[in-house]
């Protein structure tokens, strides 16, 4: 089950900050954060494994709670450099255990930082 | 060089036609993966593998078909292309690390089916 982003979009200023939430319905593993600007491949922000774990990147940070299924990346003092699209992906373990994982994307949330 | 590198990168067919997109990595980890990203949609795991033996269904598979014919090389093929497959198609490769995982993405192929 893919997991659910929102908001879809978002358009901030130059030093504003941001909240983009990803949930999933299904008992989630780890969190996994990636940014992709226009016109490239996306590349790995961070990933959160433990419950109420937070990670920072930069100025981007990110929190996960395994109980409500949710994580949630923040974007403080936003940077031009910061508008892209973020996706979230959940990883989900395999029934009976094993280590084959897989990842699943959401649909991505757009960020634009204008001057 | 690029550790993850796709080729072509960008291809124009036809209806009908059967093409091969390639994925080459030099990061020396064994699985690899195949997405489709359409504008909304986000990145739709089209098929990946685990190792060189072990090739599994993404969620849009059909359609599609993958060869892996070497740790570093794992191919997607569409036997006969059609329009709603035009899209951006990337590859990725990761390490198994218990749940860690870091997905590498390849530039990408654009490809457009007329």
């Amino acid at each position: 089950q893919q997991p659910v982003q929102s908001p879809q979009a978002v358009i901030l200023r130059e030093g504003e900050d941001a909240v983009i939430n990803c949930s999933s319905s299904k008992a989630l593993y780890s969190v996994h954060w990636y940014r992709q600007k226009h016109g490239e491949a996306p590349v790995f922000l961070m990933i959160l494994l433990k419950g109420g774990e937070q990670k920072g990147h930069e100025k981007i940070s990110a929190s996960f709670n395994e109980k409500k299924q949710q994580s949630s990346l923040y974007l403080t003092a936003s940077q031009l450099s910061y508008s892209g699209t973020y996706f979230c992906g959940s990883l989900t373990r395999p029934r009976g255990g094993g280590s084959n994982y897989k990842l699943t994307f959401g649909k991505g949330t757009l960020l634009t930082v204008n001057p | 060089d690029a550790d993850v590198t796709q080729t072509p990168r960008n291809r124009i067919t036809k209806t009908g036609k059967r093409i091969m997109l390639e994925c080459s990595q030099t990061k020396g980890h064994d699985r690899m993966y195949w997405y489709r990203q359409d504008p909304g949609l986000g990145l739709q795991l089209i098929y990946y593998s685990f190792d060189v033996k072990d090739i599994n269904k993404g969620e849009i598979s059909d359609g599609y078909s993958v060869s892996r014919q070497a740790q570093a090389k794992f191919s997607l093929s569409l036997e006969s292309a059609i329009p709603n497959q035009t899209a951006l198609y990337f590859c990725a490769t990761s390490e198994n690390s218990g749940g860690w995982e870091t997905q590498y993405f390849g530039p990408g192929t654009r490809l457009l089916v007329l």
